[in-house]
């Protein structure tokens, strides 16, 4: 089942903070997140593994409850640059991990200056 | 590296012909993934490989569509006979490990059936 993103889209202003939720109806093994500007390809920002591990951008964080089945990325201080889609990819707890990912259908971010 | 590389970057085709979509991941890694997406259903996974053997295959919409990695550096994702819903951005993806490893996409191809 495809994980469930919100908001769907979001306006800020530079230097204005954002949240972007992302849950899940399984149990998950990690949480990815992406970004994707118009007309590109989507870009890795961030990895939240099972059992606590992070590895990410240095200006974005995201945080990851197993229990809740959910992950959070939080975007402080927006850039302009910080402009597009952000799309949450889940890889499933089976045990292990079969190493493919289901995206959300994505939160779509303007800054505007 | 160069990164992921697709070709074509566009094609325009018409119903029924066959279309061939091409993808060589970056050196070394192991996964490579197959994507299509649309406005509509978004980012859709169609089939990953694992040292060139495919592992799931369950997102790939019907008979149409065939997925081959003849070997490490090259993979191609075929429809025969094409139809106008296939229009989508198709996008190659590959990583060095399948559990927790990131993803790195190709540019993709941007696909328009008449």
């Amino acid at each position: 089942q495809q994980p469930v993103q919100s908001p769907q889209a979001v306006i800020l202003r530079e230097g204005e903070d954002a949240v972007i939720n992302c849950s899940s109806s399984k149990a998950l093994y990690s949480v990815h997140w992406y970004r994707q500007k118009h007309g590109e390809a989507p870009v890795f920002l961030m990895i939240l593994l099972k059992g606590g591990e992070q590895k990410g951008h240095e200006k974005i964080s995201a945080s990851f409850n197993e229990k809740k089945q959910q992950s959070s990325l939080y975007l402080t201080a927006s850039q302009l640059s910080y402009s597009g889609t952000y799309f949450c990819g889940t890889e499933w707890w089976y045990g292990g991990s079969q190493g493919n990912l289901i995206f959300g259908k994505g939160t779509k971010l303007s800054v505007k200056p | 590296d160069a990164g992921v590389i697709q070709s074509p970057r566009h094609e325009v085709t018409e119903m029924g012909q066959e279309v061939t979509l091409r993808c060589k991941p970056i050196s070394g890694h192991d996964y490579l993934f197959w994507y299509r997406q649309t406005m509509m259903r978004g980012l859709e996974l169609l089939i990953y490989f694992n040292n060139n053997v495919p592992i799931d295959d369950s997102g790939m919409p019907e008979d149409r569509f065939s997925a081959k990695m003849p070997n490490a550096s090259f993979s191609t994702l075929k429809i025969q006979p094409s139809e106008p819903r296939d229009s989508a951005v198709y996008f190659c993806a590959s990583s060095i490990t399948g559990t927790g490893g990131f993803q790195f996409f190709g540019p993709g191809t941007r696909l328009t059936v008449l």
